[in-house]
């Protein structure tokens, strides 16, 4: 069985200071993604970033990079220079085949 | 290229009602997916298509659901006799046909139902 477990349900930070989002994962898949996603209140879920369990560097895209320990079974989040645009639920995702298994969200709150 | 779309973006209706909706996927992505995600929870998976062939269904998907592809192009999901614990938003995503469990599903808006 996959599972993912974010434990922080809500984060406050301050606009242009970098946050982290935890996020630990289990499966016995020997090949599995890792994804994030943002969905602002409007409700769509928007991809952020994607690390495959055999990639020997961690992903990064823009001001998100994914902080990667296999051997912790961590995939944390990090948003450099956080702004006011960032306030929206994330989600950690893990894929180990066709179907994507949802963590139960962070809600970041970015404060001016 | 337009993302994925869903119709329509908010439905209300009564218990006992049956309810049907549309997702079009990102044009050549042959893989669509369903979820369900209710108030403060993460999505949860429903069922998925490649192309018109329906290749897993969740056990949360009741006799009451059912989903269709029927040309391999946009999808419906549709609920019977709808009860008030069907309240949700209902998710659509679409994939293109690659290797392994890497490939990345993008997702519609949603469409969130409300059983009075």
């Amino acid at each position: 069985a996959q599972k993912i477990t974010q434990t922080q349900p809500g984060m406050f930070v301050q606009e242009k200071e970098a946050v982290t989002l935890d996020c630990t994962y289990d499966t016995s898949d020997p090949s599995y993604g890792l994804f994030w996603y943002k969905q602002p209140s409007s409700g769509e879920m928007i991809f952020l970033i994607y690390q495959g369990s055999y990639d020997q560097q961690n992903a990064t895209e823009g001001r998100y990079s994914l902080n990667f320990q296999k051997a912790r079974k961590s995939a944390n989040l990090v948003i450099s220079a956080s702004q006011l645009g960032d306030s929206a639920m994330y989600f950690c995702v893990l894929s180990g085949g066709e179907k994507l298994t949802f963590g139960t969200g962070t809600r970041l709150t970015i404060i001016p | 290229d337009t993302g994925v779309s869903q119709d329509p973006r908010h439905k209300i209706t009564k218990r006992g009602q049956n309810v049907t909706f549309r997702c079009d996927p990102i044009s050549e992505h042959n893989r669509l997916y369903w979820y369900r995600q209710t108030l403060g929870q993460g999505p949860e998976f429903l069922t998925y298509f490649q192309n018109e062939a329906q290749l897993e269904k969740s056990r949360l998907l009741s006799d009451r659901f059912s989903a269709e592809r029927p040309k391999g192009s946009f999808s419906t999901l549709e609920i019977q006799r709808t009860e008030q614990g069907d309240s949700a938003m209902y998710l659509c995503a679409s994939s293109p046909r690659l290797a392994g469990p890497t490939d990345t599903q993008y997702f519609g808006p949603g469409t969130r139902l409300t059983v009075l």
